[in-house]
């Protein structure tokens, strides 16, 4: 099975910075790497998917890169509503499996 | 709109079993597979399994193998997800979720439900 790490797992910046969380799988995954953002108390969302591909609806200020095993999100001008929990999430073949997921904090 | 909205907490003790039901609107119920994924208070996503609501085919996490059962109605747009010999490790919330169609690849998962508590306790 597909295992996939995260880091860190938390962070504080400030509003404006530019955030980059980075995601590695323990198999390559070619580019079928998804990320989700869960805000307090809140359902999971999809921002992206196959890498690089930004669901419809999601500012554009999230962007997704990497292939095989290394991977980054990254947040180009950080917003007070992105606070919450980012999470990967290999979408290569089953069994499906997410990383154990970076929380992002206003510093 | 496109909706899935999953039934209401349950609360059981060890050894029950519970069924968490997804009823998905606003789109062509057969065409999406329904994809469980669960989170423990504060932990991470933990992905159970799929069905396919065309062919009621199934797939599940070696973890959950024997003690989880997904299936699906197709006349009333619902999937279902059965858990039994409940244990104090099975409190979570429960999501349903939408498989997003991807060429080649597996789920991304776009819809969501808004989750189910399950709360095993005795």
């Amino acid at each position: 099975d597909v295992q996939m790490t995260q880091s860190p797992s938390s962070l504080s910046a400030s509003v404006g910075d530019r955030v980059t969380i980075t995601c590695r799988s323990s198999q390559v995954i070619s580019t079928y790497l998804a990320w989700y953002q869960q805000k307090p108390g809140k359902v999971p969302k999809l921002l992206i998917y196959s890498a690089s591909t930004l669901q419809s609806g999601v500012p554009t200020r999230f962007s997704g890169s990497g292939s095989g095993t290394d991977f980054t999100l990254t947040i180009s001008s950080l917003q007070p509503e992105d606070v919450g929990t980012y999470y990967c999430q290999n979408h290569n073949s089953a069994p499906l499996s997410f990383g154990g997921g970076t929380k992002v904090e206003i510093k | 709109q496109v909706q899935l909205v999953q039934s209401g907490a349950e609360v059981k003790q060890p050894g029950a079993s519970v069924t968490v039901s997804c009823k998905a609107s606003g789109y062509a119920f057969r065409t999406y597979d329904i994809n469980w994924v669960r989170q423990a208070p504060g932990q991470g996503l933990e992905w159970m399994g799929w069905v396919s609501p065309d062919s009621g085919n199934t797939g599940y996490a070696q973890k959950f193998q024997g003690r989880v059962t997904m299936t699906r109605s197709t006349s009333t747009n619902t999937a279902y997800m059965e858990v039994t010999s409940l244990r104090s490790d099975d409190t979570a919330v429960y999501y349903c979720a939408r498989g997003l169609i991807i060429l080649g690849a597996a789920d991304a998962f776009d819809i969501w439900g808004q989750g189910t508590l399950v709360t095993v306790s005795s």
